[in-house]
C-alpha cells in the first residue's frame, strides 16, 4: 500500500499569513493528489485534484503544486473560514490512501 | 445539487454485523462509483470499497474478509454491511460519491454516521 504523510500535523496561524502544507508519497504517484479540507463534525470537500487543479468553487488562494512523492498545498492568505484540518488523498490506487491530517489552528 | 443523505445503527454489540444505508438525491446514480470510508482517531480517513450500478465492487484488502456491499437501483441507494464487529470499528462511517472523470476522487459526501461498538 501507498503511505502518505503530512507535515506538519498541527500549524498555528494568523490571518493573512502564508500557509504551507507538505504530503510526501513512499512511492511515485505522479500527479494522483488531491487536497481536501474538514471542519469539525463535517465530511471532507475537495479543493485541489490532479496535484495543481482547483476544485470549481474553491478560492483561487488555495493551491497545489508537486508530482511524484513531494506535493504541497499553499493558502496564499489565511481567512478565518479556513481554520480547519487539511487531508492529502492519493487517488489512482484502491487504497485512496490519505495522510493523517494537518490541523489550522488560530495563533 | 446531489445530496447523500446515509442512516444505519449507531451502537454495536462485538460481533455483530454493521449495516448502513446511503441514498442518492439528485443526479445520475448509473455513471459513478459510490463509496464507503471511515474515520476515527486512531486510523485516519480509511476507505471501505466502492460499488457501481451493476454492483461491481472493490474493496480495501484489509476489510475485505468482512465487508458487502449491495445496490438498490429502483431506490438509487446502495448499502455497506461489515461483520463480526469488534471495538476497532468504532468510527464515523461516510458514504461519498466517486468522480465521474475521477473515480477515486470523492466529489460529494454524506454528512456520516458515527457508530460505535461497545458490550
Amino acid at each position: 500500500d501507498i503511505q502518505m504523510t503530512q507535515s506538519p500535523s498541527t500549524l498555528s496561524a494568523s490571518i493573512g499569513d502564508r500557509v504551507t502544507i507538505t504530503c510526501r508519497a513512499s512511492q511515485s504517484i505522479s500527479d494522483w493528489l488531491a487536497w481536501y479540507q474538514q471542519k469539525p463534525g463535517k465530511a471532507p470537500k475537495v479543493l485541489i485534484y490532479k496535484a495543481s487543479r482547483l476544485e470549481s468553487g474553491v478560492p483561487s488562494r488555495f493551491s497545489g503544486s508537486g508530482s511524484g512523492t513531494e506535493f504541497t498545498l499553499t493558502i496564499s492568505s489565511l481567512q478565518p473560514d479556513d481554520f480547519a484540518t487539511y487531508y492529502c488523498q492519493e487517488f489512482n490506487s484502491y487504497s485512496r490512501t490519505f495522510g493523517q491530517g494537518t490541523k489550522v489552528e488560530i495563533k | 445539487q446531489v445530496q447523500l443523505q446515509q442512516w444505519g445503527a449507531g451502537l454495536l454489540k462485538p460481533s455483530e454485523t454493521l449495516s448502513l444505508t446511503c441514498a442518492v438525491d439528485g443526479g445520475s446514480f448509473s455513471i459513478y462509483y459510490w463509496n464507503w470510508f471511515r474515520q476515527s482517531p486512531g486510523k485516519g480517513l480509511e476507505w471501505i470499497g466502492e460499488i457501481n450500478h451493476s454492483g461491481s465492487t472493490n474493496y480495501s484488502p484489509s476489510l475485505e474478509s468482512r465487508v458487502t456491499m449491495s445496490v438498490d437501483t429502483s431506490k438509487n441507494q446502495f448499502s455497506l454491511k461489515l461483520s463480526s464487529v469488534s471495538a476497532a470499528d468504532t468510527a464515523v462511517y461516510y458514504c461519498a460519491r466517486g468522480g465521474y472523470r475521477y473515480r477515486g476522487l470523492m466529489d460529494v459526501w454524506g454528512k456520516g454516521t458515527t457508530v460505535t461498538v461497545s458490550s
